[in-house]
């Protein structure tokens, strides 16, 4: 039981690169998250899915796109990286009352 | 929207109590949260209460809640090197899972 799992643990891009953030989870959650994690701002939602088929904008959905690809997996897209987007992200999924995170992936746009 | 804060730092010696504390303004947050976090690595989930109950204990953690002024605190009891980190609280609504976490608050703990 590995919980959950992000891919890659980090990345360095070009700005107007594109790249995918992978997440899985294997404890049967039905609700996924991304979050950024910045200085001093503690995580803030990028999005989230609820339920297996939905999606739906957090507090900072703007510069990025989510698949919910099936009740395990969850992915994270820049189209087009800038360098405010340099952060660690952080992917979680929950039952009712807890979140359980990821490990983070690092990404630094240059 | 909701905001939850929390002072950036606290410096303790080991083998004393920290207390770290926390305040929201969600008024119908149903649970709040504390997690840490260890250099280089995700967050760990150490504990929750419930709103409508106002202590919850587990092991070396105290959780205290006073919901009339929106006031959550951590006590850890006698405080290691290894408690070292960043603690985060964090609150849930009343309408679907999502949370509102705090800056985050960076434990120094001295031999």
């Amino acid at each position: 039981n590995a919980g959950v799992t992000q891919t890659p643990k980090f990345q360095v891009l070009k700005t107007g690169q594109s790249m995918t953030l992978q997440c899985a989870q294997d404890m049967n959650h039905n609700s996924m998250y991304w979050y950024r994690q910045d200085p001093g701002m503690g995580l803030r939602l990028i999005y989230y899915s609820a339920s297996e088929g939905t999606t739906d904008k957090g507090e900072v959905p703007n510069g990025y796109n989510v698949s919910r690809l099936n009740k395990r997996e969850f992915s994270l897209r820049l189209e087009s990286a800038a360098p405010s987007q340099t952060s660690v992200y952080f992917c979680a999924s929950s039952v009712v009352e807890t979140q359980y995170f990821g490990p983070g992936t690092r990404l630094l746009v240059l | 929207g909701e905001d939850v804060e929390q002072s950036l730092f606290l410096s303790v010696r080991e083998g004393d109590s920290s207390v770290i504390n926390c305040t929201y303004t969600d008024s119908s947050s149903t649970y709040l949260y504390w997690y840490k976090q260890e250099p280089g690595a995700g967050l760990q989930l150490l504990t929750y209460i419930f709103s409508n109950m106002d202590m919850k204990q587990d092991q070396r953690l105290t959780v205290l809640l006073n919901k009339k002024d929106k006031h959550l605190s951590l006590r850890i009891a006698d405080t290691q090197t290894g408690d070292s980190a960043i603690y985060f609280c964090a609150e849930k609504g009343n309408a679907g899972n999502m949370l509102t976490f705090g800056g985050g608050t960076r434990l120094m703990v001295k031999p």
